[in-house]
Order: structure tokens, then sequence, then C-alpha cells
């Protein structure tokens, strides 16, 4: 099966200026996670739909941060405007169901660099 | 909330020697435990993992025993590769899905 796909890999943008990454999970996967993995860090949740309501964004930024998915399928991450601190690699997972036991299945992520 | 705290690397060993990586954590209820491993060049991907207490995860002969007593959830392996080079994140997924990683342990394997 086809992995979940992340678009684009690199992006190298100014401070306050936006960007945009996407996210195509994995087919029938309902639920979708964005991660945001700061150098030398773990992964750390950013939001969590569930089909496309959100179930978890407690820890997205939503003053500069927002996402959406739109017929429960692909997914947008938006920052606008872009700080420092936000250069990370922000990873696109998916997996069949909430629960607890559930695989993440992850894309390759995209990497964004704030000059 | 949740956390995850994994031993901090690199850790550098020759190749078949006896690999431990520690992992403990904090979390409410009864979640399930993961290891995930990211490969040079390549995304996370999942190692093994353990959804209740004193189950066993293995895989690639990496083990890890799901200790409640102690929440704990270390990684071992008998005899590494070179192959095994990677970093290695442990983690846990509450019953609503929400998962939540260790800071990562970068592990190198010299032949």
């Amino acid at each position: 099966e086809a992995g979940v796909a992340q678009s684009p890999r690199y992006k190298i943008i100014e401070k306050r200026q936006s960007v945009a990454f996407w996210c195509n999970p994995i087919s029938g996967h309902a639920t979708l996670y964005w991660y945001q993995q700061i150098l030398g860090q773990g992964p750390k949740l950013l939001i969590q739909f569930q089909n496309n309501g959100v179930v978890d964004d407690s820890q997205l930024p939503k003053d500069r941060f927002s996402a959406e998915r739109l017929k429960g399928v692909d997914s947008t991450l938006k920052i606008q405007p872009a700080k420092l601190e936000d250069s990370a690699v922000y990873l696109c997972a998916s997996s069949t169901g909430p629960s607890g036991a559930n695989v993440l299945t992850f894309g390759a992520g995209s990497r964004l660099t704030v000059l | 909330g949740d956390s995850v705290t994994q031993m901090e690397g690199p850790v550098t060993l020759s190749e078949e020697a006896f690999l431990t990586i520690n992992c403990t954590y904090t979390a409410t209820g009864y979640p399930s435990l993961f290891w995930y491993v990211q490969y040079p060049g390549e995304g996370l991907q999942l190692l093994l993992k353990a959804t209740k207490a004193d189950d066993k995860g293995s895989n690639k002969g990496f083990e890890a025993t799901y200790r409640k007593e102690t929440t704990s959830f270390h990684l071992e392996k008998g005899s590494v590769q070179v192959s095994d080079s990677a970093v290695y994140f442990c983690a846990l997924t509450d019953n609503a899905g929400k998962s939540t990683f260790g800071d990562g342990t970068t592990l190198t394997v010299k032949p």
C-alpha cells in the first residue's frame, strides 16, 4: 500500500512569511496527526483529527498555526507568520483509528527552515 | 500530562555487543507502549509494541517488556549489527490515541 505522502520535503522562508504543508494519509486511515520535531527532540503533537473533526489541538499555537482536514482525507498545516523557533521537521502520521493500540504510520516529513 | 524519558545518547557499541536503551514513562490510565526507529535518511517506523502490562514486544531481534510496576519499557538486543545504527524513540499512546514521544537515543554500531 502507498505510504503517507507529504510535501514539500524542504522549505526555507524568512521570518514573518507564511508556509503550508500538505499530507495525504494512507487510504482508509481515519485518524491523522501533525507533529513538530525540533532537532534533537522527539515529535510533539500539534493536532489530531478523527475523520474531518479535531480531537486534540491543545498544543497547537493557534495565533499562528492552523490546520484543516477537508473531506476527512488530505490535510494542510499552515504557519502564518513564521518565527525562527518554528524551524523544525513537520511530520504527518495516520492510523486506522484513535485506539491506543493502533500503530502510527509516518510520512517522510517536511523540513522547515526559518531565517 | 503524560511523559516519556529515555536514556540520553549517543550510544556507541561494537558489533555483536549487547544493547539496552532505558525508557520510563508517566501516564494516567493504561497506555500502550511503543518503540519507533528512524534509520538514516528514512522516516519514523514502528519497531515493536506492547499493549498491556507484562506483554513483551519483539521484532528484528529487539525485545521490550511492559513493566507496570516500574513504569518502564526498556529496549534490548543481544547482538547488535552495523545495520541497527539509527535513532530509537520510546512512545506511549493513551486510550484516545494521543501519542507522547521521548527525545530519542542515537545508536551507532561500529564494525
